[in-house]
C-alpha cells in the first residue's frame, strides 16, 4: 500500500542552525509529494510541493527535492528561525482511483533562539 | 479567494452525548471535501471523503458519520460519542481536477469526558 515516513521528533536546534526532515515513501506509480506545516493550535498550510521526479519545491527558505531513486523528499532549510517551530507532515497524493493525501505521522521542530 | 471555515473551535462533551461539527467552504464550487482527525502526538487520519452532494466515502469504520447537504457544506455527526473521539478534526478542500492540493479548515478540538 502506500505510505509516508517520517523521521521522529522533535527536532531541536538553535536559531540560524540547519534543517534537514527525512521523508521517504512507498507509493505505486508516481505519486506527488508535499509538505505541510502546522503551527501550535492552527490548521494545516501547504508548505511545498513536487509532482514529478528531479523536481524541487521550494517556499519561505525551505526546499525538498523528489527523489525517485531513492523513493524519498527530505525537507531543507538553511538558516531556521524561532517562527519556523511548528510539526512538519510530508503527504504524498496517489495517482490511482480516487486521488487522496496519505501523510506521515509529522515532526516536531523546536528553535531556540 | 477561497476560504474555509470550522466550528466550533473548541468543544467539551461528556460521553454519549451527540456531535456536531460543520465545515464550510466559500469561494469555490463543487470542490472535494474531507474530515481528518489528528489524534494526540499521531498524524493525521483520513475519516470521511465527498465529491458532491450526498456523496460520502468513509475510510474508517467508527461511530462517526458525514453528510454533505450542499455543495460547500460539510458536517461530521455522532450520535453518542466515546472517549477515544477526542481530538483535533480537521476539515479541508480540494478542487476536483489539476495537482488536488488540499487546503485545510483551522480545525476544531474536541475533547470528550
Amino acid at each position: 500500500g502506500n505510505s509516508v515516513t517520517q523521521m521522529e521528533g522533535p527536532v531541536t536546534l538553535s536559531e540560524e542552525a540547519f534543517l534537514t526532515i527525512n521523508c521517504t515513501y512507498t507509493a505505486t506509480g508516481y505519486p506527488s509529494l508535499f509538505w505541510y506545516v502546522q503551527y501550535p493550535g492552527e490548521g494545516l498550510q501547504l508548505l511545498l510541493k513536487a509532482t514529478k521526479a528531479d523536481d524541487k519545491g521550494s517556499n519561505k527558505g525551505f526546499e525538498a527535492t523528489y527523489r525517485k531513486e531513492t523513493t524519498s523528499f527530505h525537507l531543507e532549510k538553511g538558516s531556521v528561525q524561532v517562527s519556523d517551530s511548528a510539526v512538519y507532515f510530508c503527504a504524498l497524493r496517489t495517482n490511482t482511483g480516487f486521488q487522496k493525501l496519505v501523510f506521515g505521522t509529522g515532526t516536531r521542530l523546536l528553535v531556540s533562539p | 479567494s477561497q476560504t474555509i471555515h470550522q466550528w466550533p473551535a473548541t468543544l467539551v462533551q461528556p460521553v454519549g452525548s451527540p456531535l456536531s461539527l460543520e465545515c464550510t467552504v466559500e469561494g469555490t464550487s463543487n470542490p472535494n471535501l474531507y474530515w481528518y482527525r489528528q489524534a494526540a502526538g499521531r498524524g493525521l487520519q483520513l475519516l470521511f471523503y465527498s465529491v458532491g452532494i450526498g456523496q460520502i466515502s468513509s475510510e474508517v469504520p467508527q461511530n462517526l458519520s458525514a453528510s454533505r447537504p450542499q455543495d460547500r457544506q460539510f458536517i461530521l455527526s455522532s450520535k453518542k460519542l466515546l472517549l477515544s473521539d477526542s481530538g483535533f478534526y480537521l476539515c479541508a478542500w480540494s478542487v476536483r481536477a489539476g495537482t488536488y492540493e488540499q487546503y485545510f479548515g483551522p480545525g476544531t478540538r474536541l475533547t470528550v469526558t
